[in-house]
């Protein structure tokens, strides 16, 4: 069975870092692209950003460019957020999904919740 | 890149079908066979229903269906049952830099 558990959210002030991390299992995780996508408190989906299998090509959202980076480790099954200068808008809850394009994103985890806030 | 357009809700009674809507443009929908459709219920992960604009994945009821006419996609949901009740997202890929974009989402009630 495909799973994903998603770590490291939590409380952060305006402008500090933190870094999530998300681990797989039921599948071979170096053959996959992997997404993070958040969702804002009663708000929709909202795609952050995205990584080829071997984790050369990466793709991020226009609003987060900059300020998150999106990483892999194939050898640990690990994929990882890491987000700098967090914003009060940044607060979500942060998902960890599996795929690409006409795909879709088949798998999902049950998400870390990021709060950033004074 | 702006979100793609969804209607905020949509019903229909047990038994019934329900029809929802999503538009995009040239660059997203229009463009590319790229449009899924994900179920979620209050407080749990997204579930993906549609991919590549009608497929299935295993285990998804073949009451789920989706389409596309241009710009527009659509997800219809024949023989709505109590548990379809749930808030339904499109996505699609998109060509300019969001890569892909999600709509805001219709909570489909039945009554």
């Amino acid at each position: 069975e495909v799973q994903l558990v998603e770590s490291g959210g939590g409380l952060v002030k305006p402008g500090e870092s933190l870094r999530l991390s998300c681990s797989p299992s039921g599948f071979t995780f170096s053959n996959f692209a992997m997404n993070w996508v958040r969702q804002a408190p009663g708000k929709g989906l909202e795609w952050v950003s995205s990584i080829s299998p071997t984790g050369g090509v990466i793709f991020d959202a226009d609003s987060m460019k900059g300020r998150f980076t999106i990483s892999r480790d194939n050898a640990k099954n690990s994929l990882y957020l890491q987000m700098n200068s967090l914003r009060a808008e940044d607060t979500a809850l942060y998902y960890c999904a599996r795929g690409f394009r006409e795909q879709g994103f088949d798998s999902w985890g049950q998400g870390t919740l990021v709060t950033v806030s004074s | 890149q702006s979100a793609l357009t969804q209607p905020p809700s949509a019903s229909g009674s047990p038994g019934q079908s329900v029809t929802i809507s999503c538009a995009g443009t040239s660059s997203d929908i229009g463009g590319y066979n790229h449009v899924s459709w994900y179920q979620q219920y209050p407080g749990k992960a997204p579930k993906l229903m549609i991919y590549e604009v009608t497929k299935r994945p295993s285990g998804v009821p073949d009451r789920f269906s989706g389409s596309k006419s241009g710009n527009t996609a659509s997800l219809t949901v024949s023989g709505l049952q109590a548990e379809d009740e749930a808030d339904y997202y499109c996505s699609s890929f998109a060509d300019n830099n969001a890569f892909y974009i999600f709509g805001a989402g219709t909570k489909v009630s039945v009554l």
